[in-house]
């Protein structure tokens, strides 16, 4: 299947300092990439929506500004998270879409602590 | 609302055995049922997928059923393995639109 890469693994910072977390399409070129944040033994919950070269499209109740999301070329997705608070302490998780295909990949996701 | 909805929540199963995960679905307009599996730690990798113009389809020992009348459609595992254990996710969509996530069942084989 196609690969999908997303750095760091995990990351510790101190509250008010803002991380970066990079998504890569390696094989194949995404239009679409999806970020999720996802808490211990719960299902996937989608932050937003982002498509190369236009602005990310943010699920109801997903601070905008908090959370930037960059998708400025066809294989890379960023997703900052500003001013993190330990309330943003989660597990980020990242997808492409195959092209026009229907098939999701995920990357092997970042787990945040915030101190 | 809960586009998905998957069940059981947890399932332990000896090796051998046969989990049957299930998960239901309102949207006629969804045309692409995926499973994904989850270890701790990791991000979901998709498992097999089907549409509904079929009524099963199998790959090596994972199966779905699908029941378009009904809205619904099950993961089988056959002859399950402990390495089996993990986290699985069903999940619908329309193409080119965003999938919905069940809530996942938890996998226990148990050697």
């Amino acid at each position: 299947g196609a690969v999908v890469s997303q750095h760091p693994s995990w990351v510790i910072c101190k509250s008010g300092t803002s991380v970066k977390i990079e998504c890569r399409s390696l094989d194949f070129q995404a239009t679409t990439m999806f970020w999720y944040r996802q808490f211990p033994k719960q299902s996937l919950m989608l932050m937003a929506t982002s498509n190369e070269g236009s602005k990310a499209t943010y699920e109801q109740g997903v601070e905008k500004d908090k959370f930037l999301i960059n998708h400025a070329s066809l294989t890379l997705s960023t997703l900052t998270v500003t001013s993190a608070h330990p309330e943003d302490s989660s597990f980020y998780i990242c997808s492409a879409r195959l092209g026009g295909n229907e098939k999701l990949f995920f990357g092997s996701g970042t787990q945040l602590s915030v101190l | 609302q809960q586009q998905v909805k998957q069940s059981p929540q947890s399932l332990i199963v000896q090796k051998g055995g046969i989990p049957i995960i299930n998960c239901a679905y309102e949207n006629t307009a969804f045309d692409y049922f995926p499973w994904y599996q989850q270890f701790p730690g990791k991000g979901p990798a998709l498992l097999i997928a089907i549409r509904p113009d079929v009524s099963e389809k199998k790959e090596g020992r994972f199966t779905i059923s699908f029941n378009k009348s009904a809205k619904q459609f099950s993961l089988h595992i056959m002859d399950s393995q402990p390495g089996d254990s993990a986290t699985y996710f069903c999940a619908a969509s329309t193409t080119g639109n965003q999938f919905y996530f069940g809530t996942g069942t938890s996998l226990t084989v148990i050697p």
